[in-house]
């Protein structure tokens, strides 16, 4: 699976976007971008993913460059529930593995 | 309601015993997985299972040992030969057989110390 590369930390403003970014410059083709994050304490928690597209759900969205080289996840409105640690994965759509590789993610703090 | 439950929350053991730890999902989810978290850092992977009585060693299996003969269930034990047990163990699970995709859903994870 492709190495990403995250911000360790970002501080946002309660009620302001908060835009995560990700660098996967060595993704291939087959590979899709996931976001997951963790609470403190809690098991982390899927929030979308995408192949090329940009993609939007009801928690965030999902903007790939052309590329593919990185991508970026927005919190539209970002709330003090949302801090926690996110994490950028790339992983292939194959028949044998289907393992996510976390690295160290992207410390969001968001303040009042 | 649907979830994957992980039990107990913490739990503590005396070095050198073995230690089971419990993973439940009512989700009828085909994929389980474990992972480790040392603080500060991300998960890793330690067993996964694509169908029942099949089990793959993920990327730290060494000192762990798993079981699948339900499809809801899948516990991790933890060996004593596991140099560095004290974590933050969690459980995931997925639907989907090998080569879909999914999101997977995490339980509320059990916190080991080892004494």
């Amino acid at each position: 699976d492709a190495k990403t590369t995250q911000p360790p930390s970002m501080d946002c403003a309660e009620g302001r976007a908060a835009n995560l970014p990700c660098n996967h410059s060595t993704i291939s083709g087959n590979e899709y971008v996931y976001w997951y994050r963790q609470i403190h304490s809690q098991g982390p928690q899927y929030i979308i993913h995408g192949l090329k597209n940009n993609e939007t759900n009801e928690m965030a969205s999902l903007i790939i460059t052309e590329d593919r080289k990185s991508s970026t996840l927005i919190l539209p409105h970002a709330t003090l529930r949302d801090t926690a640690v996110y994490y950028c994965i790339v992983r292939a759509f194959t028949g044998t593995a289907s393992k996510l590789t976390f690295g160290t993610g992207t410390r969001l703090q968001v303040t009042l | 309601d649907g979830g994957i439950t992980q039990s107990p929350k913490y739990l503590f053991r005396k070095e050198g015993q073995n230690v089971t730890l419990s993973c439940e999902q009512n989700l009828n989810h085909d994929a389980m997985y474990w992972y480790r978290q040392d603080p500060g850092q991300g998960l890793r992977l330690i067993y996964y299972s694509q169908i029942v009585n099949d089990f793959q060693k993920g990327d730290i299996a060494e000192g762990y040992s798993v079981s699948r003969e339900k499809k809801e269930s899948f516990p991790l034990t933890v060996t004593s030969a596991q140099k560095n047990p004290t974590a933050f163990y969690l459980c995931a699970s997925r639907m989907g057989a090998s080569g879909s995709l999914g999101e997977q859903f995490f339980g509320p994870g059990t916190r080991l110390t080892v004494l």
